[in-house]
C-alpha cells in the first residue's frame, strides 16, 4: 500500500516557466510534508516543508501548497531554471509522540527536466 | 558545518557475503536514519537510531541490522547478501523533523 504517491514519473518544462509537481497521500495521520531534490549519485537535498496547520509555504522560487481535504500537495517552482532538473521526492511524516522519531514515507519521485 | 558523511561510497560484494556501511551525522544531530533506494521500490525506511537505541524499524528482514555509537555515528550491516540488496543506501541525520541526507553508499551484489 503506497501511502504517498507521485503519479507523474516525469515532467518537462521550458526555462522561465512554472513547474508544478504533484503528490497525493492516503494516511490522514500525516501532518508534516517535505520536498526533496535529488541529483544522480547524490543524496536527497531538503527543499521546503509544510505543516498541516498551514496551506501554503514559500521559500524563494519554491512554494508548497497543501490541500488537506483532498490529501494533496504540490510544489511550484517559478521561474524554472535548467539547474532545477533533478528528481523531486515528496515525503510525509506523522507525529506520534515527542520521542517517537523521524520516519519519513516517500513518494516514488518525479523527474523534472527544464529545457533551456 | 560538515554534512552527513557516508563511507564507503561504492562497493561490490558477492552473494552470501556481508557488508558494513558507516555514517557520521551532522554535528549535534542525535538521530540517524537509514533508507534504501532501488529503482523499483523507491526510498524505503530501514531504521532509525537515537541515543544508541533503535527507535523505529522498517519492514526489512533480520539480515539488515544497525547500531549507533555514543558519538552518534552509526553503522548498518547486511548479512548473507542477496542480488536484490543491490541499492543505494542513504543515511540521514535529523533536526526538528527534517532529514539531511548523505551522498549514499552504492552497493552492488554480484
Amino acid at each position: 500500500d503506497q501511502q504517498v504517491k507521485q503519479n507523474s514519473p516525469s515532467l518537462s518544462v521550458q526555462e522561465g516557466r512554472i513547474s508544478i509537481l504533484n503528490c497525493d497521500y492516503t494516511n490522514s495521520m500525516f501532518d508534516y510534508f517535505l520536498w526533496y531534490k535529488k541529483y544522480p549519485a547524490e543524496g536527497p537535498t531538503f527543499l521546503i516543508s509544510i505543516s498541516s496547520i498551514k496551506d501554503k509555504n514559500e521559500d524563494g522560487r519554491f512554494t508548497v501548497f497543501l490541500n488537506k481535504s483532498a490529501k494533496h500537495l504540490s510544489l511550484h517552482i517559478v521561474p524554472s531554471q535548467p539547474g532545477d532538473s533533478a528528481v523531486y521526492f515528496c515525503a510525509a511524516s506523522a507525529f506520534v509522540g515527542n520521542n517517537a522519531g523521524n520516519m519519513l514515507t516517500f513518494g516514488g519521485g518525479t523527474r523534472l527536466m527544464v529545457k533551456p | 558545518k560538515a554534512g552527513v558523511t557516508q563511507t564507503p561510497r561504492y562497493l561490490i560484494k558477492t552473494r552470501g557475503q556481508q557488508v558494513t556501511l558507516s555514517c557520521s551525522p551532522i554535528s549535534g544531530h542525535r538521530s540517524v536514519s537509514w533508507y534504501q533506494q532501488t529503482p523499483g521500490q523507491g526510498l524505503q525506511f530501514l531504521f532509525e537510531y537515537f541515543s544508541e537505541t533503535q527507535r523505529n524499524k522498517g519492514n526489512f528482514p533480520g539480515r539488515f541490522s544497525g547500531r549507533q555509537f555514543s558519538n552518534s555515528r552509526s553503522e548498518m550491516n547486511v548479512s548473507t547478501l542477496e542480488l536484490g540488496d543491490s541499492a543505494l543506501y542513504l543515511c540521514a541525520s535529523s533536526r526538528q523533523g527534517i532529514l539531511f541526507f548523505g551522498e549514499g553508499s552504492r552497493l552492488t551484489v554480484l
